[in-house]
């Protein structure tokens, strides 16, 4: 069970676009970034997006980050199929057991 | 180019130990805070620890607590992690990743480079 709750999985057809959640609580979200990784099949994650909405150089603006309160949302505009990847969440928890955190990851599926 | 380059995973039976390395080249190592960070198979990531850049702070994943050592040579440019009394729930690629950590009222709370991983496999 992660600390950060994201949806299994998504869906949506080329050219389309498509929201992923990232559910958390005052102790991480809430109080700190947000950043986003990208895992295409069989290869290394990869930055999307760091500090809630800011995108690392050569990051197309398809990509986008937000964040409100204790949830973050990662968008994807103009959707392509090598955008097919599991996407996770990342952030600090300030709790006790201190230290970062993942959410599960979502696997985005285009049709 | 920055490059992060993990070596010595391998299968280990339970109880076993195992020591990973990571190479970096193409930035200034001792200026980062550098991390491991674990994918079991079909699973998701999970951070294991971190280290600062004079590695005078060190943390971990309470899972590995006392089991697992990160350490890194700064002249050298590598970052290790040593890893003790092995369980097969330590099954995993194991990657190196730059990032995360606060120093000096400046936090760089992402990972913005990772290696290609190195696969530990615990089993008899």
């Amino acid at each position: 069970q992660s600390v950060l709750t994201q949806p299994p999985s998504v869906s949506a057809a080329p050219g389309q676009k498509v929201t992923i959640s990232c559910s958390g609580s005052s102790s991480n979200i809430g109080n700190n970034y947000v950043s986003w990784y990208q895992q295409l099949p069989g290869t290394a994650p990869k930055l999307l997006i760091y500090d809630n909405n800011k995108r690392p150089s050569g990051i197309p603006d398809r990509f986008s980050g937000s964040k409100s309160g204790t949830s973050a949302t990662l968008g994807i505009t103009g959707l392509q199929t090598g955008d097919e990847a599991d996407y996770y969440c990342g952030t600090w928890d300030s709790s006790l057991s201190a230290n970062w955190v993942f959410g599960g990851g979502t696997k985005l599926t285009v049709l | 180019e920055v490059q992060l380059v993990e070596s010595g995973g391998g299968l280990v039976q339970p109880g076993g130990s195992l020591r990973l390395s990571c190479a970096a080249s193409g930035f200034t190592f001792s200026s980062y805070w550098m991390s491991w960070v674990r994918q079991a198979p079909g699973k998701g990531l999970e951070w294991v620890a971190n280290i600062k850049q004079d590695g005078s702070e060190k943390y971990y994943v309470d899972s590995v607590k006392g089991r697992f050592t990160i350490s890194r040579d700064n002249a050298k440019n590598s970052l290790y992690l040593q890893m003790n009394s092995l369980r097969a729930e330590d099954t995993a690629v194991y990657y190196c990743a730059r990032g995360f950590g606060c120093s000096g009222g400046s936090c760089y709370l992402f990972f913005d480079y990772w290696g290609q991983g190195t696969l530990v496999t615990v089993s008899s």
